[in-house]
């Protein structure tokens, strides 16, 4: 979970593997946002899932939203070395023109 | 896609001193933000600006600091004068509008103060 007092985590798995990442929040959000950031790089979204949703797709992403808990998680399926990233959630806290941004995951595909 | 740029990528300077970050921001964006990064931790919430205001500024925005986009140039951070704890790489984003969600972000400038 990126939420909380705990440090950037990290996370090593093989390529081919799947893998899950998971966010709580504490605020009520209109949207979670998954971005990740390259070394070296400003975050790039990848994908966003809005609170009327409780899952989301893209390519091999998949994003899910639980309001009840506020909670998401981003799995990422078959994963490969180019996956290797530090992921973020991010949510607008109450609707807010603001991100706040969890610890986020590094996340290691060893080939 | 659409890119955010920054300049500089890195910057120097002596404790005190006065600081201008610049990001240029896409094209036909309308809200603008500044975010700040210390290493290792969480990107956190500086100020966001839209038709030539702060809309709003976290504990953070420091009295010392300014954003401006004069004339739809450069939206810049100004720092002045400086102090040690304001080393951290600080990214710029922009959204291009209310009904756009997505922040798009800049490469971000890393700040160095000694």
């Amino acid at each position: 979970s990126q939420w909380g007092e705990e440090n950037l985590q990290a996370l090593s798995i093989q390529e081919g593997e799947d893998v899950t990442m998971n966010c709580s929040y504490k605020t009520y959000t209109t949207v979670v946002h998954w971005y990740r950031q390259d070394s070296g790089r400003g975050p790039a979204l990848i994908i966003l899932i809005r609170s009327n949703e409780r899952e989301k797709r893209s390519g091999r992403l998949r994003a899910t939203l639980d309001t009840s808990s506020q909670s998401s998680s981003l799995s990422i399926t078959a994963a490969q070395c180019e996956d290797t990233a530090v992921y973020f959630c991010a949510t607008d806290p109450g609707g807010a023109d603001r991100l706040t941004f969890g610890k986020g995951t590094q996340l290691i595909i060893q080939p | 896609g659409p890119k955010v740029l920054q300049i500089p990528s890195h910057q120097i300077i002596d404790m005190g001193q006065m600081v201008t970050l610049n990001c240029d921001p896409v094209s036909n964006h309308l809200y603008f933000y500044w975010y700040k990064q210390i290493l290792g931790q969480q990107m956190e919430f500086l100020v966001n600006f839209y038709n030539g205001k702060v809309m709003e500024k976290s504990k953070l925005f420091k009295d010392q600091f300014s954003v401006e986009r004069p004339d739809g140039s450069y939206f810049t951070l100004k720092i002045q004068p400086t102090a040690l704890e304001d080393s951290a790489v600080y990214f710029c984003a922009s959204r291009r509008g209310r009904n756009y969600a997505e922040q798009f972000f800049g490469p971000g400038t890393r700040l160095t103060v000694l």
